[in-house]
């Protein structure tokens, strides 16, 4: 199965910041990755496919890119709402979906 | 308002069986591959199986195949996972998920999950 790799698995961050989040693919997957973000007690939410693509109705302050096989989620300027769990999906290996270990975004 | 509601969830002894259902509306179910997401608390959501729009093509994790069956009634726009031979690592939330209007296979609607237990 290809592994995606989370970096960091969590930070501190207050509102306002910058803040980005890494996942790193064990072999090529083009652009098949997607982001998600996941409040307790709820289901993952689509944030962006394809690598780039913003989901319709969430925020421009999100994005996301790839540089080979390393892709990156931005949050620009960090809102309360955004304090959250965030993971990446691989796609590329349709009979083998798999998800990132998750990045947990904490209020400094 | 396109919606997935999952049922089925409970406490269940390990060897045990349970059907878990997932009902779907506000959108044309039949035209859509539906999967099983699981998640442990505290940990990354797991993928466990998907069925294509008509019923003919399913596919598992390694980790529940033969144990684990997807099927779909489209008539009741109603997705099913029957869960067999059920182990202590199947405890989890599980969730049915769709990719309704984004692409790349990412799944933009998801369900409320419901909650397995397996223990004794």
């Amino acid at each position: 199965d290809i592994q995606l790799t989370q970096s960091p698995s969590s930070l501190s961050a207050s509102v306002g910041d910058r803040v980005t989040i890494t996942c790193r693919a064990s072999q090529s997957i083009t652009s098949s990755l997607n982001w998600y973000q996941q409040k307790p007690g709820k289901a993952p939410k689509l944030l962006i496919y394809a690598a780039s693509y913003l989901q319709s109705g969430v925020p421009s302050r999100f994005s996301g890119s790839r540089s080979g096989t390393d892709f990156t989620l931005t949050i620009t300027s960090l809102l309360p709402e955004d304090f959250a769990t965030y993971y990446c999906q691989q796609t590329y290996s349709a009979l083998a979906i798999t998800f990132g270990g998750g990045t947990k975004v904490e209020i400094k | 308002e396109v919606q997935l509601v999952e049922s089925g969830g409970g406490l269940v002894q390990p060897g045990g069986s349970l059907r878990l259902s997932c009902a779907a509306s506000g959108f044309t179910f039949n035209n859509y591959w539906m999967h099983w997401v699981r998640q442990t608390p505290g940990k990354g959501p797991v993928w466990v199986s998907r069925i294509n729009s008509d019923g003919s093509s399913t596919n598992y994790a390694d980790s529940v195949k033969g144990r684990f069956t997807i099927s779909r009634d489209n008539a009741k726009n109603t997705l099913y996972l029957q869960m067999n031979s059920l182990r202590a690592e199947d405890t989890a939330v599980y969730y049915c998920a769709t990719t309704y209007s984004s692409g790349f296979d990412s799944f933009d609607i998801w369900g409320q999950g419901t909650m397995v237990t397996v223990s004794s």
